[in-house]
């Protein structure tokens, strides 16, 4: 299986602060039909998970440009400028190159 | 106005069994792959199994291999997950959700406990 290394686990951040979350996997993520199936959710507490990024770098519907996805292969990173305390919660990454899926551990952003 | 709605949930007996259902409106249901996905209290999220579009293609994780069944019924817009021999670490919330396509249920829980 592939395992998704997510640092940090926590991140206390300053509202109109940055956070950068690192997901790394332990084999690539490109498919063979070219694309990187890297995504990023948020779940909010009591909440059901829901979708940031997908696809590596693509907003999805609805969610601010403060949210950025970058990286490739293996590495990639989620960027939030301008931390807002509807930001606040547990951060996910998830590749669905492989079977069977896997996410990240989660990352926590808190206030400091 | 998109909704999956998860029902089926409830405590049950190790080695028992319990199906879920998920109700899927607002968009064209037959078009999207469905997953499984579950989260354990105080846990993270946990990918359970992967049906496409038609049917025809059914992925796992390991531990659940032989014991779930999911399937789906597009006339009905609905999908389902058939556990059997459930055990104790099989407790958590349950989610349905086309993955990267954005959509989440709302969550129901299984609690396996004697």
């Amino acid at each position: 299986d592939v395992v998704m290394t997510q640092t940090p686990v926590s991140l206390p951040v300053s509202l109109g602060g940055q956070a950068s979350i690192s997901c790394r996997s332990s084999q690539s993520l490109v498919h063979s039909n070219g694309n990187t199936y890297l995504h990023w959710y948020l779940q909010k507490p009591g909440q059901s998970p829901q979708l940031l990024i997908y696809r590596v770098s693509n907003r999805f519907s609805g969610v601010p440009d403060r949210f950025s996805g970058s990286g490739s292969g293996t590495d990639f990173t989620l960027k939030i400028s301008r931390v807002e305390p509807e930001d606040l919660g547990d951060y996910y990454c998830l590749q669905s190159t492989h079977f069977p899926y896997t996410f990240g551990a989660g990352t926590k952003l808190e206030l400091k | 106005e998109v909704q999956l709605v998860e029902s089926g949930g409830g405590l049950v007996q190790p080695g028992r069994s319990l199906k879920l259902s998920c109700a899927a409106s607002g968009f064209t249901f037959s078009n999207y792959y469905m997953a499984w996905v579950r989260q354990a209290p105080t846990k993270g999220l946990e990918w359970v199994a992967y049906i496409s579009t038609g049917g025809g293609s059914t992925y796992y994780r390991d531990s659940v291999k032989g014991r779930f069944t999911i399937s789906r019924d597009n006339a009905k817009s609905t999908l389902y997950l058939q556990m059997d021999s459930l055990r104790s670490e099989d407790t958590a919330t349950y989610y349905c959700t086309t993955g990267a396509s954005g959509y989440w249920g709302q969550g129901v829980m299984v609690t396996v406990s004697s």
